[in-house]
């Protein structure tokens, strides 16, 4: 899940099994949501994004998951490569809202 | 290719002197954000611009200011006044400025200041 501290979650993973990162959001409002991944040293690149209309999306080897009830994201990546090693973060906006807000991220470790 | 680019990659600055990053963006998008990026930390925004010659404070803008005078640019000037530059910055634009629309970021850039 996410923090609000200075350590990131972390999450390690053997190349080739799936990994599941979570998010927990903030704002029952929120009908949007993205998922970013974040290299050292790189800008954020978009992954998947999601609308509160839907409980599921799947895009190349990757799945996002929405639970409007209990306000909760996962991003699910199938066959984990090391190139998947990196920072992931969710976003949440609302229609009429001024702005994206980031959750601070999971750092994701792909062991060879 | 469309994007965003900003420069430099790396900025050394010494202490007490102003700084300005550079953002460029050729996505033809009316909204433009920077945001800062500490260690272990999630995005705070700075300032945003809706629109040319428009714009706002995010909710960390004490020590900066921004301009925008042409839709394709956004520089970001760090001033003397902020008591802590040193970090990761983060430019990223969008369509339009809605919470329901995707952000996209530039490579960054990342200050220095001694």
């Amino acid at each position: 899940g996410e923090s609000v501290g200075l350590h990131l979650p972390t999450l390690s993973v053997q190349e080739g099994d799936n990994s599941i990162i979570n998010c927990a959001y903030s704002n029952s409002a929120s009908d949007y949501f993205i998922w970013y991944k974040q290299e050292s040293g790189k800008g954020p690149q978009f992954i998947i994004d999601i609308r509160s209309n839907m409980d599921k999306r799947q895009g190349q080897r990757v799945t996002v998951l929405l639970n409007k009830t209990v306000k909760h994201l996962s991003l699910q990546i199938a066959a984990t490569q090391p190139g998947d090693s990196a920072v992931y973060f969710c976003a949440e906006g609302e229609t009429g809202a001024n702005n994206l807000f980031f959750g601070t991220g999971t750092r994701l470790t792909v062991i060879p | 290719d469309g994007g965003i680019t900003q420069s430099p990659k790396y900025l050394f600055r010494k202490e007490g002197q102003n700084v300005t990053l550079s953002c460029e963006q050729n996505l033809n998008h009316d909204a433009m954000y920077w945001y800062r990026q500490d260690p272990g930390q999630g995005l705070r925004l700075i300032y945003y611009s809706q629109i040319v010659n428009d714009f706002q404070k995010g909710d960390i803008a004490e020590g900066y200011s921004v301009s925008r005078e042409k839709k394709e640019s956004f520089p970001l000037t760090v001033t003397s006044a902020q008591k802590n530059p040193t970090a990761f910055y983060l430019c990223a634009s969008s369509t339009q400025f809605v919470g329901s629309y995707e952000q996209y970021f530039g490579p960054g850039t990342r200050l220095t200041v001694t």
